[in-house]
């Protein structure tokens, strides 16, 4: 089975305080994403890369930043929080287009509380 | 850019009964991905059902199947004999060839015993 894991389930921090969100794939994925959900809102892109140190911005990168520098792991990075930035955060994995599984994989959130 | 559109922010079905949940989409590509992701109270994304866009024949998978209408940009899911353990947050995405999601608001499924 295909697992994304995300480092925290739940993850309180101060303003200003400069957060780290992990993301490991199993499965080999090129692509990898991570999403906010908010209520209301559905998922939104933040970011995410295709490659190895490549990176594209998604809806709403303002104050994220990531970084992949090895193929399974994928990092978004809270310059300093803020509690705006107070949300539930998915990360998800698939492979390119044409390949057998097309769908997202998605690891099992971290709730962060910015206080 | 391609927009998800879920028109209801909550459904709620009587155990057994059959409910269709909504989604409209917009976009431009003739070659696309759709999927609707089921989210339970353990906010793990599960992966319900996915339809390509080059095939007419609507997707099933056991009690869950869809309704695609690529002209008018429908895909709709319908859940038959409806179990508690489906009640959940249901999301409709659309996966363009470069690999990128859209998702909708989500659809919150309540299923009453």
């Amino acid at each position: 089975d295909v697992k994304v894991t995300q480092s925290s389930r739940y993850l309180v921090k101060r303003t200003g305080e400069k957060v780290f969100l992990e993301c490991v794939q199993d499965m080999d994925h090129e692509n990898m994403f991570w999403y906010r959900q908010d209520p209301g809102l559905g998922l939104r892109l933040i970011y995410f890369s295709y490659d190895v140190k490549m990176k594209e911005k998604g809806d709403i990168p303002e104050g994220y930043s990531v970084s992949r520098e090895k193929k399974e792991r994928f990092s978004l990075i809270l310059e300093s929080a803020s509690t705006n930035q107070t949300s539930m955060y998915l990360c998800a994995s698939s492979t390119p287009q044409g390949g057998r599984n097309t769908e997202a994989f998605f690891g099992q959130g971290t709730r962060l509380t910015v206080v | 850019a391609q927009t998800v559109t879920q028109s209801q922010p909550e459904m709620s079905v009587q155990e057994a009964e059959t409910v269709t949940l909504s989604c409209t989409y917009d976009t431009s590509e003739s070659d696309y991905y759709l999927f609707w992701y089921k989210q339970p109270p353990s906010r793990q994304m599960i992966l319900v059902i996915r339809q390509e866009a080059y095939k007419q024949q609507n997707a099933t998978e056991n009690r869950f199947s869809v309704n695609f209408q690529k002209a008018a940009k429908s895909f709709s899911l319908k859940i038959s004999d409806s179990q508690l353990g489906d009640a959940a947050m249901y999301f409709c995405a659309y996966r363009n060839n470069a690999g990128k999601s859209t998702f909708g608001d989500g659809t919150t499924l309540t299923v009453k015993p």
